[in-house]
């Protein structure tokens, strides 16, 4: 079974500095992709970054990149820059096998807050 | 349109009420899901729907009934819900057979009374 771990269930920021989100994994398969979304309060899911497991280098989106440690099976996101409206749930996941569901399985989230 | 739309944003019900969520995409996605959120905790899945057709239901009471008439489209059919069932209930739809992101519909806030 898969496990998605989230230890930081608040974290907070200045405005324009960089933050780093943890999430690790637990899985036993060799294929897996990695998620992290972003909940502001209004609710919608936005996704933010993917990295696969056979990636070599790690994704990159604007502002977010993903610092992917398999030997560690970490995947923490990193908001660099942070502004205000990053301010939201953020939520690591995993998806799962290649058996075509592709569901995925979330962390318990982490609330960021960005402070002026 | 890389838009998932969900009707109705805010649902109040009682608990002999029977209601629908609508969930509606036209991005050619074949793979639609339902996912329940309660409050501080992270979306679970329950359901998942493959060119149409039921792929899982992950142990959800009968009470919760799915429905894809098409492609673009997938329902929700509440009946006899408990206050318990109030929660956040996202849909999602997925791409290509090898395509990795799920697009997520802005949900439907569910208030059983």
């Amino acid at each position: 079974a898969q496990k998605i771990t989230q230890t930081q269930p608040g974290m907070f920021v200045q405005e324009k500095e960089a933050v780093t989100l943890d999430c690790t994994y637990d899985t036993s398969d060799q294929s897996y992709g990695l998620f992290w979304y972003k909940q502001p309060s209004s609710g919608e899911m936005i996704f933010l970054i993917y990295q696969g497991s056979y990636d070599e280098q790690n994704a990159t989106e604007g502002r977010y990149s993903l610092n992917f440690q398999k030997a560690r099976k970490s995947a923490n996101l990193v908001i660099s820059a942070s502004q205000l409206g990053d301010s939201a749930m953020y939520f690591c996941a995993m998806r799962e096998p290649d058996t075509g569901r592709r569901a995925l399985t979330f962390g318990s989230g982490t609330r960021l807050q960005v402070q002026p | 349109d890389t838009e998932v739309t969900q009707t109705p944003k805010h649902l109040v019900m009682g608990m002999t009420n029977k209601k629908s969520l609508k969930c509606e995409q036209h991005m050619g996605h074949r793979a639609m899901y339902w996912y329940k959120q309660k409050a501080k905790k992270p979306p679970e899945l329950m359901f998942v729907y493959s060119y149409e057709k039921l792929s899982i239901n992950e142990s959800v009471p009968s009470r919760f009934s799915p429905e894809c008439p098409n492609s673009s489209l997938l329902n929700l059919h509440l009946h006899a819900l408990q206050p318990e069932d109030s929660a956040l209930y996202l849909c999602a739809s997925r791409g290509r057979l090898d395509s990795h992101e799920q697009f997520f519909g802005p949900g439907t806030r569910l208030t059983v009374l």
